[in-house]
């Protein structure tokens, strides 16, 4: 069972900012956050992870709070190509592992024009 | 070039058929996995395969098998095909970063 609780759904503006929030309360020390998405009738897509500090590159960036039992995907600048579901997922390490990813329900984020 | 690609993109056959699905990545990664997405848009994991040793979840049932030729191959067989089977296939791949990369799926449809 996937360990994080999402909206279902969210509007966005085009242009603005697209804050999705993702609940993870029982994240173990050892288990960093991702972020994934999933453009309709394509594969899923990996945006960022983080452990415990913020991260940023050229898609989005992430805000993990200083307990982590949160975080918030921002994506600065929304555009009607970002509409698509979105998946916060917990899992340990970054480095390897076999173990796959366990996906929720997502938050479908849709950009209005 | 395309990372992870999948064959065929859609398969249309008849239930209790044999079908396999191909997966290649150009990565150069060591891990490589199946998922299945069922018409309520539930991803799930059913296999993960490295030179090594195959993770299999458990609620997969015996009929569908992954086989790996190579390193960059994970196949995946499935024999006597149900109704239940229907959804949309997805391959992916990773190395020691953890980050998957996915390839475009393969719709399975079973009549």
């Amino acid at each position: 069972d996937a360990k994080t609780t999402q909206p279902t759904s969210m509007d966005c503006a085009e242009g603005r900012a697209a804050n999705l929030p993702c609940n993870h309360s029982t994240i173990s020390g050892n288990e960093y956050v991702y972020w994934y998405r999933q453009i309709h009738s394509q594969g899923p897509q990996y945006i960022i992870h983080g452990l415990k500090n913020n991260e940023t590159n050229e898609m989005a960036s992430l805000i993990i709070t200083e307990d982590r039992k949160s975080s918030t995907l921002i994506l600065p600048h929304a555009t009607l190509r970002d509409t698509a579901v979105y998946y916060c997922i917990v899992r340990p390490h970054s480095g390897g592992g076999a173990d796959g990813l366990t996906f929720g329900k997502g938050t479908h984020l849709i950009i209005q024009p | 070039d395309t990372a992870v690609s999948q064959t065929p993109k859609y398969l249309v056959t008849q239930m209790g058929n044999d079908k396999s699905i191909k997966c290649e990545q150009n990565l150069g990664h060591d891990t490589m996995y199946w998922y299945k997405q069922d018409s309520k848009k539930f991803l799930k994991i059913m296999f993960s395969y490295n030179n090594k040793e195959l993770i299999i979840n458990e609620t997969v049932p015996n009929r569908f098998s992954p086989k790996s030729p190579d390193k960059a191959h994970l196949n995946l067989h499935i024999n006597s095909l149900e109704l239940g089977d229907s959804a949309v296939y997805f391959c992916a791949s990773s190395q020691a970063s953890g980050r998957e990369f996915f390839g475009p799926g393969t719709r399975l449809t079973v009549l």
